[in-house]
């Protein structure tokens, strides 16, 4: 069985770009939460999806912005992009309930 | 504001030598408290979810506790490929009571030398 899938693994932008980051959950299931890696840190949560609704948004600025699709995929925007931006972007997926998340291996965002 | 602290940051180990890593939680209500493994260039893969004080689960080498304000994840005689850094987060119930994102913590870097 296929899992959370993410794409690019990797990017490369400049600042004050926009950038769009991509991500198919497990087949099944609705929810999709993504999450911010800094180097050395723990996962700080951005947002949380579920049923095409938001759910759930993290103490991130309004630059951030998400959605899910009918097909339960989803896409995170980030618009001018700051050095600060730099980091691993996880997607994760679940049945609802957060209890079990599935993360992908995450899209490598670096800003020059 | 919901706070996950781990200790140590780092641990060296021998293979076989047993250790526990900690996690201090504080949270306004705790919905689950969450073991992760993480390998690099790879996202977290779950390992336990805890729900209240005085559970326990295992999995192989591994054994998860928790109390009101610590969670320990033991490791009982590691092999090398029990390398890897071991998050903590914590889920707690939304204001709407629904579910909220969780808040990690920043990590244990387990080495096991063979």
């Amino acid at each position: 069985d296929a899992g959370v899938t993410q794409s690019p693994t990797h990017l490369i932008k400049t600042r004050g770009q926009q950038v769009t980051l991509r991500c198919s959950p497990i087949s099944g299931h609705k929810s999709v939460s993504w999450y911010q890696q800094v180097l050395g840190q723990g996962p700080q949560f951005i947002f949380q999806y579920y049923e095409k609704e938001e759910r759930g948004r993290g103490n991130f600025p309004d630059r951030f912005s998400a959605r899910q699709f009918p097909n339960y995929s989803s896409e995170l925007n980030v618009n001018a992009l700051l050095l600060g931006d730099s980091a691993l972007y996880l997607c994760a997926s679940g049945t609802g309930g957060n209890e079990k998340l599935f993360f992908g291996s995450g899209t490598q965002l670096s800003v020059l | 504001e919901d706070q996950v602290t781990q200790s140590p940051e780092a641990l060296r180990l021998q293979e076989g030598e047993s250790s526990s890593l900690n996690c201090s939680y504080t949270v306004s209500g705790l919905r689950g408290l969450f073991w992760y493994r993480q390998d690099p260039g790879k996202g977290p893969e779950f390992l336990f979810t805890l729900y209240s004080a005085g559970e326990e689960k295992e999995k192989e080498r591994l054994k998860a506790t928790l109390t009101k304000k610590e969670s320990f994840l033991h490791i009982t005689a590691p092999k090398p490929e029990d390398s890897a850094t071991y998050l903590c987060a914590v889920q707690a119930w939304g204001s709407g009571g629904g579910a909220d994102g969780l808040t990690f913590g920043k990590g244990t870097h387990l080495i096991i030398q063979p």
